[in-house]
């Protein structure tokens, strides 16, 4: 069964700190995204890559980097991070046709203090 | 421009009664169409999904979507609601003309009520 595992599962740091969420896909999947979830936000798209070596824009990447190391794995950066920032963050990835569909980790409860 | 739209942010039901979900969508041409669901604590599953033809698509545990052009809409139902349905649910466009990009509405949340 397709897998995407994250780490760490919750993870506190203060303003001004530095933090970098894993992802990790057994999927054998192309595509990888990461995403926010905030309430009443539903999920908004950070940054996502069609490969290694690869990383794309998404919708809400202000104050976030990530790199894509492998087909399988995939970091989220937060090198200055904000209260802002506080949030809940899943990384997934997806089929290729015909499917199409996506496959979510279980998420990254963040808090900055 | 590409959205979706989930009028309800919370919808509560009494176990056993039916159920819809709304979702309206805004996309020129005919869009992939899902829905998924969230459980507390966990990340998102998918029920169903809507490519083309019978507008009716049937998924897990008994949910239904119907999928309508002339409304722009794809409504989640199920006849007879259990307590552990109980969840948040997303319906989710993909933008078959823009590098597949997925659309997520904000999510309904429901609640079964024994």
């Amino acid at each position: 069964e397709a897998a995407v595992t994250q780490s760490p599962r919750n993870k506190v740091t203060v303003t001004g700190g530095n933090v970098t969420l894993s992802c990790r896909q057994t999927n054998s999947h192309n595509y990888m995204y990461w995403y926010r979830q905030d309430t009443g936000h539903g999920l908004r798209l950070i940054h996502y890559s069609y490969g290694a070596g690869n990383l794309q824009i998404g919708d809400v990447p202000d104050g976030y980097k990530a790199t894509r190391t492998t087909q399988e794995d995939f970091f989220l950066l937060l090198e200055l991070a904000s209260p802002s920032q506080t949030s809940l963050y899943f990384c997934a990835s997806r089929a290729d046709s015909p499917s199409y569909e996506q496959y979510f980790g279980p998420g990254t409860r963040l808090t900055v203090l | 421009a590409q959205s979706v739209t989930q009028p309800d942010a919370r919808v509560t039901v009494s176990e056993g009664a039916s159920l819809q979900l709304r979702c309206k969508y805004s996309y020129s041409g005919t869009p992939y169409l899902f829905w998924y669901v969230q459980y507390p604590r966990q990340g998102l599953q998918l029920l169903l999904k809507y490519y083309s033809g019978d507008p009716v698509v049937q998924g897990v545990n008994g949910f239904e979507a119907e999928f309508s052009k002339s409304n722009s809409s794809f409504h989640l139902r199920k006849a007879s609601v259990h307590w552990s349905d109980s969840a948040v649910y997303f319906c989710v466009l993909r933008d078959r003309n823009s590098n597949n990009r997925i659309f997520f509405g904000d999510g309904t949340q429901l609640v079964v009520k024994p």
